[in-house]
């Protein structure tokens, strides 16, 4: 198996962009979503196949991937995005996750 | 609306065993693959397995942590997805999610059962 690797935390001021990077030596198209999940709350699919957005999913959600490294980037960032984001891929036949980055809008 | 709904967690001693139940509504349940993910306390999302639908074969995978303990089935009449959990460790202590799978996705979370397992 294989990890895939997520800073622990990260920050961003009201209405700015922030991106949040997932890698792993087998992370690449077309199959890395991002969850979003609230204190308390389920997951939500935020980001699908790197780049797709889900309906009802804002457009400043955005995904993207280079190399060994898929980024998920938030423009324009609103209090209510603060949460946290969690990458995922396939390693083989089974789902592995990133551990998970805490965003705090400041 | 796609609602999943989780019932069955609760308190149990290791070694024992529990079954969780998630009940589907709002889609086709029978076209669909199914997976349950758990979280532990404060910790991240871990995969626990998946089951296709019996279209496609209805077979089951699961991830090693779990494998010849927990046992994923489904019930496309009473629309409902089950995890068998047995010979249970205390590392198993989580939040269980049923999810839809979309294969490319975990697409619509439930809101998550409770499993506390003590020594």
């Amino acid at each position: 198996s294989y990890d895939l690797t997520q800073p622990p935390s990260v920050s961003v001021s009201p209405g700015q962009t922030v991106t949040i990077n997932c890698s792993g030596d087998k992370v690449g198209a077309p199959d890395v979503s991002w969850y979003q999940q609230k204190p308390g709350q389920s997951p939500i699919l935020v980001i699908y196949q790197d780049d797709k957005r889900p309906s009802g999913i804002p457009e400043r959600f955005s995904g993207s991937y280079s190399g060994n490294t898929a980024t998920l980037t938030i423009s324009g960032t609103q209090q209510l995005d603060e949460a946290d984001y969690f990458c995922q891929a396939w390693d083989s036949r089974s789902v592995i996750f990133g551990g998970g980055t805490k965003l705090t809008v400041l | 609306e796609v609602q999943l709904v989780e019932s069955g967690g609760g308190w149990v001693k290791s070694g024992g065993s529990l079954r969780l139940s998630c009940a589907a509504s709002g889609f086709t349940f029978a076209n669909a693959w199914m997976t349950w993910v758990r979280q532990a306390p404060g910790k991240g999302l871990e995969w626990v397995g998946r089951i296709k639908s019996e279209f496609d074969g209805g077979t089951t995978i699961n991830a090693a942590p779990v494998r010849g303990r927990f046992a994923i089935s489904r019930d496309d009449s009473k629309k409902m997805l089950y995890l068998q959990m047995n010979s249970l460790r205390t590392e198993d202590t989580a939040v269980y999610y049923c999810v839809t799978d979309v294969k490319v996705a975990m697409d619509v979370w439930g809101q998550g059962t409770t499993v506390t397992v003590s020594s």
